[in-house]
């Protein structure tokens, strides 16, 4: 089993719809949670950081649930600049940072 | 930008020749990381290097090896390069070693022919 699993892809949705990734983590001492993202050929950038209460920022709302080791990405009013791969992450402490094979979202006008 | 610089940007080597990658991490980073990222897949961790020592190293064979300079810059060494090598390499600086958020450089696209 991967230590961290997300949704495969690739997500085609048109402009304005919304988008929920899911995420499942193995180790249940993971400590801080990120979704990051990463356009095509380019490096990836954090999104935002996933904290236990939930926490959003514009458009994009991250859940943590600890006890069943899950976290999501929802995003509102999709864009065509929202066209990317969403990477979802893991630090299980120290040095250990683990990242999902990513889910593909495609916007189309 | 991050201030996360990758030196070169990319690279054609052939098999069983050695390999050096660079990465100058932002200004108050002290910790790198380097991660391999194969087409189609996320970042996997290589290793981190903190304060200028090996703090922690992924599932890699020892021909992966790695420094750390007093300014915090780094390179990433691969020896013997096999056709498998072939991936986008990036660096990552953070503030500290452990869980703090990563700043990615733009990597360097290694083929191996």
């Amino acid at each position: 089993r991967k230590e961290v699993e997300q949704d495969p892809g690739p997500f085609n949705v048109p402009e304005g719809a919304t988008v929920a990734f899911n995420c499942t983590y193995s180790n249940s001492a993971s400590q801080s949670f990120f979704w990051y993202r990463q356009d095509c050929r380019k490096e990836p950038k954090l999104l935002m950081s996933v904290y236990s209460s939930g926490n959003e920022d514009g458009r994009f709302t991250a859940q943590l649930n600890r006890a069943s080791q899950y976290i999501s990405l929802l995003i509102r009013d999709s864009k065509l600049s929202d066209s990317a791969t969403y990477l979802c992450v893991v630090n299980t402490g120290g040095f250990k940072t683990i990242f999902g094979a990513g889910t593909r979202l495609f916007v189309k006008a | 930008e991050t201030g996360v610089t990758q030196s070169p940007t990319h690279l054609i080597k052939t098999r069983g020749q050695q390999v050096t990658l660079r990465c100058s991490s932002q200004s108050g980073h002290n910790t790198v990381s380097w991660y391999q990222q194969a087409l189609g897949q996320g970042p996997q961790f290589i290793f981190q290097y903190y304060r200028e020592e090996e703090n922690g190293r992924g599932n890699f064979p020892p021909r992966f090896s790695g420094l750390q300079f007093p300014n915090y810059s780094s390179e990433l060494n691969v020896n013997a390069l096999e056709l498998d090598d072939s991936a986008l390499y990036l660096c990552a600086s953070s503030e500290n070693r452990g869980g703090e958020k990563l700043f990615f450089g733009s990597g360097t696209q290694l083929s191996v022919l």
